[in-house]
């Protein structure tokens, strides 16, 4: 079955340092998605990208992060300077269609990230 | 701001009891997406609603719309200690996004 790969599954950091997460989707989709989770607390979007740019992005998504897929499969997360509440899961997702049309989203099984 | 309350947040039962978890929200979005997560990994995604009404079954677990597509549930009958995880109710509204409830923790007792 076709599933949505990330690596790595864990990251260390030092607060300042920049970071890539990295992910493949599912081949035939067309919208792409990072989310996060900070322990304990909800998942929460941070971006959507499609054909190629940024479709919708939230508050959290400021100018440290920026997305980019640089091939045909993979597509990437970059936090530019991290900070301490940085450190979350972050998990990559992807779909055919547009979520809320009823179409499924699925996701990776994240990247964990821990900004000392 | 589109919200998606569940509850209750934590549920313990015994193996063989049914149980019903809720997800509600003032909005009406266009898809609600139940997903289970275990610890240290992704959501996984259990079902897809979208018609206002609509029921889904998965084995035995059966997944209701809100007739005004604001809220779902989730019933779970005879559980079983493998039910055990955390529940999301995810919605979507046409935009890019799903917005993510809280989750409900679910524990099953042998």
């Amino acid at each position: 079955e076709p599933e949505v790969t990330q690596t790595p599954s864990h990251q260390v950091t030092q607060m300042g340092q920049e970071v890539i997460l990295r992910c493949v989707p599912i081949s035939n989709h067309l919208y792409f998605y990072w989310y996060r989770q900070i322990l304990g607390q909800k998942v929460e979007f941070l971006v959507s990208f499609y054909n190629n740019e940024i479709s919708e992005k939230s508050e959290i998504f400021d100018d440290q992060f920026s997305v980019e897929r640089p091939d045909g499969s993979n597509f990437t997360l970059k936090i530019r300077s991290t900070k301490l509440e940085d450190s979350a899961m972050y998990f990559c997702a992807s779909s055919w269609n547009l979520p809320g049309s009823g179409t499924e989203a699925f996701f990776g099984q994240g990247t964990r990230l821990t900004v000392v | 701001t589109q919200l998606l309350e569940q509850s209750p947040q934590f549920l313990s039962i015994q193996e063989g009891e049914n149980l019903t978890v809720y997800c509600n929200s003032s909005s009406v979005f266009s898809s609600l997406q139940w997903y289970r997560q275990e610890p240290g990994e992704g959501p996984v995604l259990l079902v897809t609603v979208v018609t206002g009404g609509e029921v889904k079954k998965l084995k035995r677990l059966t997944f209701q719309f809100g007739d005004a597509r604001k809220d779902s549930s989730l019933h779970i009958t005879a559980a079983q200690p493998g039910d055990t995880g955390l529940y999301l109710c995810a919605g979507g509204k046409g935009a890019q996004k799903l917005v993510f409830g809280q989750g409900t923790r679910l524990t099953i007792n042998p």
